[in-house]
């Protein structure tokens, strides 16, 4: 089956410093993938879509100067929180559709926990 | 905007007994509907979604466009089915609108 992966798993960084998350798609090339945050105990929220090529769309609300995305080749996206500061600290998951499937599913990886002390 | 309401933050059955997951939206547009279930440690993935009208595990769900509701049921409810459930409503773009969550526990 479809698989996405995500790396680091989790990381500890200082406020005010940079961190990059990336999300790759192992078995199948990805030319859309979403990255969501998930605050504990809450639900999944959408943050923005991810282009291959392209820029990325933000939802409402989202900083996109604060949350770089970028998605230079079909398997990878990276998502970039700069000068983080603790109330970025969650858990941010990335998902993408495989193209070859008829299926409408959405594969997620297994998500990087981001605590900023 | 759309909107995703699970009004069960957590639901507990006996092993056996019939089980109804309640997913309630609002959107403007024709809904497309999944149910997406986390394990125990593991990752999100999909249980069904509205427009295959399949049974996976057991597990089935109607769209009532009338109500507005995609409720998730089970008649008999097993101890492997203690998850999380997330109602999700996908809009343009492959854009997914998640509920809450419902953290199903099915005890012995």
């Amino acid at each position: 089956g479809a698989v996405v992966s995500q790396h680091p798993s989790r990381v500890i960084c200082k406020s005010g410093t940079s961190v990059k998350i990336e999300c790759r798609s192992l078995d199948f090339q990805a030319t859309t993938m979403f990255w969501y945050r998930q605050f504990p105990k809450q639900s999944l929220m959408l943050m923005a879509t991810s282009n291959e090529g392209s820029k990325a769309t933000y939802e409402q609300g989202v900083e996109k100067d604060k949350f770089l995305i970028n998605h230079a080749s079909l398997t990878l996206s990276t998502l970039t929180v700069t000068s983080a500061h603790p109330e970025d600290s969650s858990f941010y998951i990335c998902s993408a559709r495989d193209p070859r499937r008829q299926s409408y599913e959405q594969y997620f990886g297994p998500g990087t926990r981001l605590t900023v002390t | 905007a759309q909107r995703v309401t699970q009004p069960e933050k957590l639901l507990s059955v006996f092993k056996g007994a019939p089980v109804e997951l309640k997913c309630n939206y609002s959107y403007s547009g024709s809904p497309e509907l999944f149910w997406y279930v986390q394990y125990s440690r593991q990752r999100l993935q999909l249980l069904l979604r509205h427009i295959s009208r399949e049974s996976i595990k057991g597990f089935t769900a109607d769209l009532n466009k009338g109500e507005t509701s995609f409720h998730l049921k089970k008649p008999f409810a097993q101890e492997e089915d203690s998850a999380k459930y997330y109602c999700a409503l996908e809009t343009s773009g492959s854009r997914l609108t998640f509920g809450e969550g419902t953290q199903l526990t099915v005890n012995p």
